[in-house]
């Protein structure tokens, strides 16, 4: 499959414990969104990547959730310390930028294309 | 801030019959308007998506969007439902520079046979 792929689709884990959530985006996308969906709520932003680097974690609830992508590619959110109320879906979502056609301009018109999501259950 | 606000939770109508969901936004500059239609244990899936030009925005599975500038709205369209659109529909707004895709909190379409 060309799309983006998301592990475990499911992760019950106990208050305190420590979390790791995997995002494989698309070949070719250098663009990867993080989101938190909550029941009844739209996504909602967490962290953007461009490339390796974090170009904008202003969605990140606080110093618990960290997230990287060492190579460029693969992605990983982790969860330290987790709290019940950090149960949600958790969405990856990957994207071309314009430096994929050569570009320096932004992106924002480019589509992102989203996984099945990781249901995270906090007992 | 940009904010997007979808004021009906659940839409209901019969199938053959033309639907409409709705969408307003409010932004600082110049919108980037996209529908995202969500199924059951799946993820969101790109509906279309309004950067410029013409107001009347053509998408997959016979879906369309007008953007009216005036009314600040991007309501979703399809002349004709069918029971397999029934699903979870969100409108997503941003402006350029990369910001954050901000959605509405979705609207829940049911088409009945």
């Amino acid at each position: 499959g060309a799309g983006v792929s998301q592990t475990p689709s499911n992760k019950v884990t106990e208050k305190g414990k420590y979390v790791e959530l995997r995002c494989d985006p698309i070949s070719g996308h250098t663009a990867l969104y993080w989101y938190r969906q909550s029941l009844g709520q739209g996504p909602e932003f967490l962290i953007y990547f461009q490339g390796t680097g974090a170009a904008d974690d202003s969605g990140l609830p606080n110093d618990r959730f960290f997230a990287v992508r060492p190579e460029g590619s693969v992605s990983t959110l982790k969860i330290q310390r987790t709290e019940r109320g950090d149960s949600a879906v958790y969405l990856c979502a990957s994207s071309l930028t314009g430096r994929d056609f050569g570009l320096a301009g932004p992106s924002s018109y480019n589509e992102q294309f989203f996984g099945p999501g990781t249901r995270l259950t906090v007992l | 801030a940009q904010s997007v606000a979808q004021p009906e939770d659940q839409v209901n109508v019969a199938e053959g019959n033309p639907l409409t969901v709705k969408c307003t936004y409010s932004v600082s500059g110049n919108p980037y308007l996209f529908w995202y239609v969500q199924y059951p244990n799946r993820g969101l899936q790109f509906l279309l998506k309004y950067i410029t030009g013409d107001n009347l925005v053509k998408g997959s599975y016979g879906f369309e969007a007008e953007f009216n500038k005036s009314q600040t709205s991007f309501h979703l369209k399809k002349p004709s439902a069918l029971v397999s659109d029934s699903a979870l529909y969100f409108c997503a707004v941003r402006v350029s520079g990369n910001t954050p895709l901000v959605f509405g909190k979705g609207t829940r379409l049911s088409v009945i046979a």
